[in-house]
């Protein structure tokens, strides 16, 4: 089976750069996808790494290392709107479905 | 491009009896999710449909939740009987084939058993 771990809370300033790490063990293996979700939304598409790397998209970065079966997204000049919970998700498998691990929570102060 | 459509937003049942869930995904994504996201988790799959045949519902409780997607377009998630631990929030996702990196997720329903 798979299994994905990240921490749970994290906490930084408006301003500031935050990273968000996710370990992961799984079979099948394709990419690392990442998720944004606000309170009562939907889980939004952020960022998706296939090769090892840093993958750069305005403020938000996102770095695979398959070897080590880890990866981080990285936000940048925090806004109090990036306040939300965060998804890594591994895409792995013959039906190719993404595995998602249980989020973190973080919370942008002024 | 619209998004996908879930309906409804929100429904609260009694335990026992039983739910419907609709979904109305991106026109032309072939490959449509139901996932179930428990407060404070993240999305569990469900089932996986590739046009309207089921590629994977291993993860499906069959003895109470059935889904179906008529002619590869609309699905419906049902529940029945519904139980205490089914309160989450149900999201349906849909991808183009070959993209399944990238998933287009509707808002949910948000469904409380009491």
């Amino acid at each position: 089976g798979q299994s994905l771990e990240q921490p749970s809370e994290v906490t930084a300033v408006e301003g500031a750069i935050v990273q968000i790490n996710c370990t992961y063990q799984t079979s099948g293996f394709y990419g690392l996808s990442w998720y944004q979700q606000h309170d009562g939304g939907a889980p939004t598409f952020l960022s998706y790494n296939a090769l090892d790397g840093l993958e750069e998209t305005g403020r938000f970065s996102s770095f695979l290392s398959r070897s080590d079966s880890y990866g981080y997204l990285l936000l940048q000049e925090l806004q109090m709107k990036d306040s939300a919970s965060y998804f890594c998700a591994v895409l792995s498998g013959s039906a190719r479905q993404l595995t998602f691990g249980s989020g973190t929570q973080l919370t942008v102060l002024p | 491009e619209a998004g996908v459509a879930q309906s409804p937003r929100y429904k609260i049942i009694e335990k026992r009896q039983s739910v419907a869930f609709w979904c109305n995904p991106i026109s032309g994504h072939a490959t449509l999710y139901w996932y179930q996201q428990i407060l404070g988790q993240g999305p569990k799959l469900l089932i996986q449909f590739q046009n309207n045949g089921v590629v994977d519902d291993s993860q499906l409780p069959k003895d109470r939740f059935s889904a179906e997607r008529l002619k590869g377009v609309d699905s419906t998630l049902k529940i029945q009987p519904a139980k205490l631990e089914d309160s989450a929030v149900y999201l349906c996702a849909s991808s183009l084939a070959g993209t399944e990196k990238s998933y287009t997720f509707g808002s949910g329903t948000r469904l409380t058993v009491v």
